[in-house]
């Protein structure tokens, strides 16, 4: 049973234009979101991260909400930019090992 | 600072044989934890270690297993090895147990293929 789940395995966005990553939750326990950037042949690095006890998180072009009645979170890049092209992985913990989605590939076309 | 390291990148076995994977953490960390990546199944959790001691371990058979040592380099050992095993393996390391404000450090991961 999956606790984190990203449903769109693809995502492509014009450079210059918003990205808008999402991620469904079931977990109640979860606490605490991250995002985690992967790009090929190298390990996943930490990107966002957000608390249950807030809504909103922002770092720079990279903007982190969370709905926790919804158990939902997006993660927003504003503007989008080739460099960005990676696999996105949300993962959420609740004390616990962090629990992966299996991750949206963004492509951001110039 | 080094980051994680993993070592080897790329290793290629057969059905039935048994493999070791190493990992290195960042100086001074001590929980390791191992992952599995495979096309389309995202990461999932294998085992954690803190302090030399297997604090949770994810869903997988006994065929998987791992350590932690003094040092906190960490191995981890597939036996019998399956088609299905062939993954890319991560390791990352954290201060403390993972867990809230606490970040995983990825290193790049070994490519694993049985054939």
């Amino acid at each position: 049973d999956q606790q984190v789940k990203q449903n769109s395995p693809s995502l492509s966005v014009q450079e210059g234009r918003i990205s808008i990553l999402n991620c469904d939750y079931t977990n109640s326990m979860f606490d605490y979101f991250l995002w985690y950037k992967k790009y090929p042949a190298e390990g996943p690095t930490f990107l966002i991260s957000i608390s249950s006890i807030k809504d909103k998180n922002e770092d720079g072009r990279f903007t982190v909400f969370l709905n926790k009645s919804a158990k939902h979170l997006s993660l927003h890049i504003v503007p989008s930019q080739p460099g960005d092209s990676a696999v996105y992985f949300c993962a959420a913990t609740g004390n616990t090992p962090l629990v992966f989605g299996k991750g949206t590939r963004l492509s951001v076309i110039a | 600072k080094a980051g994680v390291t993993q070592t080897p990148r790329y290793l290629i076995k057969t059905r039935g044989q048994q493999v070791t994977l190493s990992c290195s953490p960042i100086s001074g960390h001590r929980s390791v934890s191992w992952y599995q990546q495979t096309p389309g199944q995202g990461l999932q959790f294998l085992f954690e270690y803190f302090s030399e001691t297997q604090r949770n371990k994810g869903n997988f058979p006994g065929r998987f297993s791992g350590r932690q040592f003094s040092n906190s380099r960490s191995e981890m050992n597939v036996s019998t090895l399956e088609l299905g095993d062939s993954a890319l393996y991560l390791c990352a390391s954290s201060l403390q147990a993972p867990g809230g404000l606490e970040k995983l450090f990825f290193g790049s991961g070994t490519q694993l293929s049985v054939l």
